[in-house]
């Protein structure tokens, strides 16, 4: 069973907050990732990391932005949640060589 | 481009029978696969990987199989039962092309009925 760890699991925030999703992981991957995802569609990648100080957006614009400053830390910031940006976001990790992604529990927002 | 899609959106299946969950994919370049179980209100969970060196691999009741011909994978579930109620995804991979991040499919809705 991976080792990684989402927090908080749900949030209900105000439109114009800032806010700041946490994930860890105890692997040491050095790939990390969010996803975007509504419930029970498709997955949409909004950020990756190949490892610390590298970051790169995904396939989906988002609003949103990331930060690698350690291996096993890789948060994700909205500046000004939106109603727009409701949805699940979860984080997943791989080690290097075959890219076997191991994900998170995932945070449910909901952006008032 | 390249593209990871499922046949069908939902499939019921009574308990007992075997499941088949279908993906094909566009990119013939395409060298590895993964299939992923996500319960609701939960994260998607790894159930079993393929490499195109492959045809078929078989894991605790589930089987996938790689036709690289027509670039089709599927995941057969033995014996379904009502915890194999699930969204079920495909993701593809180009290993050798360096880092490149899994290509996932749209999902099929497994719902098993008692």
């Amino acid at each position: 069973e991976a080792d990684i760890y989402q927090t908080p699991r749900y949030l209900v925030i105000g439109t114009g907050k800032k806010i700041t999703l946490e994930c860890s992981q105890t692997m040491g991957h050095d790939k990390m990732y969010w996803y975007q995802q509504d419930p029970g569609m498709e997955l949409h990648l909004i950020h990756y990391s190949y490892g610390v100080n590298s970051t790169e957006k995904g396939d989906l614009s988002s609003e949103s932005t990331v930060s690698r400053i350690r291996t096993e830390h890789f948060p994700l910031t909205l500046e000004s949640a939106r109603p727009s940006h409701t949805s699940q976001y979860l984080c997943a990790s791989s080690p290097t060589g075959w890219e076997t992604q191991y994900f998170g529990p995932g945070t449910r927002l909901l952006v008032l | 481009g390249e593209s990871v899609g499922l046949h069908l959106p939902t499939l019921s299946v009574q308990e007992g029978d075997n499941s088949i969950i279908n993906c094909a994919y566009s990119n013939s370049a395409s060298d590895y696969f993964i299939w992923y179980k996500q319960e609701s209100g939960k994260g998607p969970q790894f159930i079993i990987d393929i490499r195109s060196n492959m045809d078929k691999r078989q894991g605790q009741r589930v089987t996938v199989l790689l036709n690289k011909t027509v670039k089709h994978l599927s995941l057969q579930i033995a014996a379904t039962q009502p915890g194999d109620s699930a969204v079920y995804f495909c993701a593809e991979n180009i290993f050798h092309s360096g880092n490149t991040p899994l290509v996932f499919g749209k999902g099929t809705r497994l719902s098993v009925i008692a």
